[in-house]
């Protein structure tokens, strides 16, 4: 069983959708969770930043983890075309290790 | 501000031939990554330098991969003798020194290529 799980995609949608994007993972002692954003041939960039259970908003962007059901999501509001990309959750304990989900490959419609 | 500067881009070799890659970090960011990213996954930390010290080279397969922090700054990831399952994107990234809510700043990549 991988650490960190995550549905590939793709996922289409029109523009001006709710994205509900969706991580699972393994490690009860993951206290730490990020959203990062990957534009084809370009490095990952953060998103979102949380720590432990809750939710935390970013103008468009919702972050929320449910340490109970060890569930992590991203909701994107009135989505762009500009937000099609791949995006990958992430987590580690505290420690040095980020563990990556594979990533979800996004395409929002004009 | 600059940012994490990554060459070669693109790199073509053939198997069992040797690969350099060279990563140039943000100013001032003590802590250095190098990440494997296969087609389809998400990146795999291959070696995490913080300052000319290794943190975590768990993951880095050492009998075929070295890598080095020059001075603390620089760094460059070898392989040698590259095999077919080495293609993939490796990127580097760098950050202020690590704690819990360090953000990591990642270069463009390289893409590896082993033929």
């Amino acid at each position: 069983q991988k650490e960190v799980e995550q549905d590939p995609g793709p996922l289409s949608v029109p523009e001006g959708a709710i994205v509900s994007l969706n991580c699972t993972y393994s490690n009860s002692a993951f206290q730490y969770f990020m959203w990062y954003r990957q534009y084809s041939r370009k490095g990952p960039e953060l998103l979102m930043y949380t720590y432990s259970s809750g939710n935390k908003e970013d103008g468009r962007f919702t972050a929320q983890v449910d340490k109970s059901s060890k569930y992590i999501s991203l909701f994107i509001r009135d989505s762009q075309p500009s937000d099609s990309a791949t995006y990958l959750c992430a987590t580690h304990t505290g420690g040095f290790k980020t563990i990556f989900g594979a990533g979800t490959r996004l395409f929002v419609k004009a | 501000e600059a940012g994490v500067a990554q060459s070669p881009r693109y790199k073509i070799i053939e198997k069992r031939q040797s690969v350099a890659f060279w990563c140039n970090p943000i100013s001032g960011h003590a802590t250095l990554y190098w990440y494997q990213q296969i087609l389809g996954q998400g990146p795999k930390l291959l070696i995490q330098f913080q300052n000319n010290g290794v943190v975590d080279d768990s993951q880095l397969p050492k009998d075929r991969f070295s890598a080095e922090r020059l001075k603390g700054v620089d760094s460059t990831l070898k392989i040698q003798p590259a095999k077919l399952e080495d293609s993939a994107v490796y990127l580097c990234a760098s950050s202020l020194p690590f704690s819990r809510g360090t953000e990591a700043f990642f270069g463009q990549g390289t893409r590896l290529t082993v033929v």
